[in-house]
């Protein structure tokens, strides 16, 4: 157990529609790092966030946004859900002051299936 | 764009031997790091080599780095039935942005 939460595990929605994700990082972890990832693009960076501030940016589409909040959780809300944006998605968490110079810590994942 | 390209994309050993994985990236780095990931599930950090670094151990892992030719290996001894994962390389750039980039991932198989 990585000490990092994700919720939901499994997501199944429609084309069209808005999802959210949420991600409880591990005690004392002031950084959070958002990845999608599937079949034919792997691993992809999203988004980092640093103790509330947007800290770096990745391949993260403009339907999709991020914020992390006062008690350190993040949430990741995808909107005009596409079938290309079926994926796991995971969250991940660090100690340090903001740079990914650190190992991460992932979460168990969210499945999101869009029908 | 891709930074670290992992090679093999898959291999299949026999239990108990050595398993030898390749990463090559293109910018300077600050530091590699290599992480295994069970089927559909969450990563696991395994070792942390910094760019002043050639050589790392950690248990049957051991990992070097050359900067030169801007690549790492990952080797795996004694290999066992609990290492079949797939195993990713990510780098972290030495440039304002500070991101972490991941490559494809190499899958391993250890046969019984």
């Amino acid at each position: 157990d990585s000490g990092v939460t994700q919720t939901p595990k499994h997501l199944i929605t429609a084309t069209g529609q808005r999802v959210t994700l949420r991600c409880s990082p591990r005690s004392g972890d002031l950084s959070v790092y958002w990845y999608q990832q599937s079949l034919d693009q792997g691993l992809q960076f999203l988004i980092q966030y640093y103790n509330g501030e947007e800290r770096a940016k990745g391949n993260i589409l403009e339907r999709f946004s991020a914020q992390q909040f006062p008690d350190l959780h993040s949430e990741l809300n995808l909107s005009s859900l596409e079938l290309g944006d079926s994926a796991l998605y995971f969250c991940a968490s660090s100690p340090g002051r903001g740079r990914p110079y650190n190992e991460q810590f992932f979460g168990p994942g969210t499945r999101l299936t869009v029908l | 764009s891709q930074q670290g390209e992992e090679d093999p994309q898959a291999l299949s050993i026999q239990e108990g031997e050595n398993a030898t994985m390749n990463c090559s990236y293109k910018t300077s780095i600050n530091n590699l790091q290599w992480y295994r990931q069970n089927s559909g599930r969450g990563l696991v950090h395994l070792i942390l080599i910094r760019s002043n670094e050639r050589e790392k151990h950690s248990g049957r892992l051991r990992v070097t780095l050359d900067t030169s030719k801007k690549s790492s290996s990952l080797l795996i001894t004694a290999s066992r039935a609990a290492d079949t994962a797939s195993y990713f390389c990510a780098t972290v750039e030495m440039n304002r942005d500070d991101k972490i980039i991941f490559g494809k991932g190499t899958r391993l198989h250890i046969l019984p």
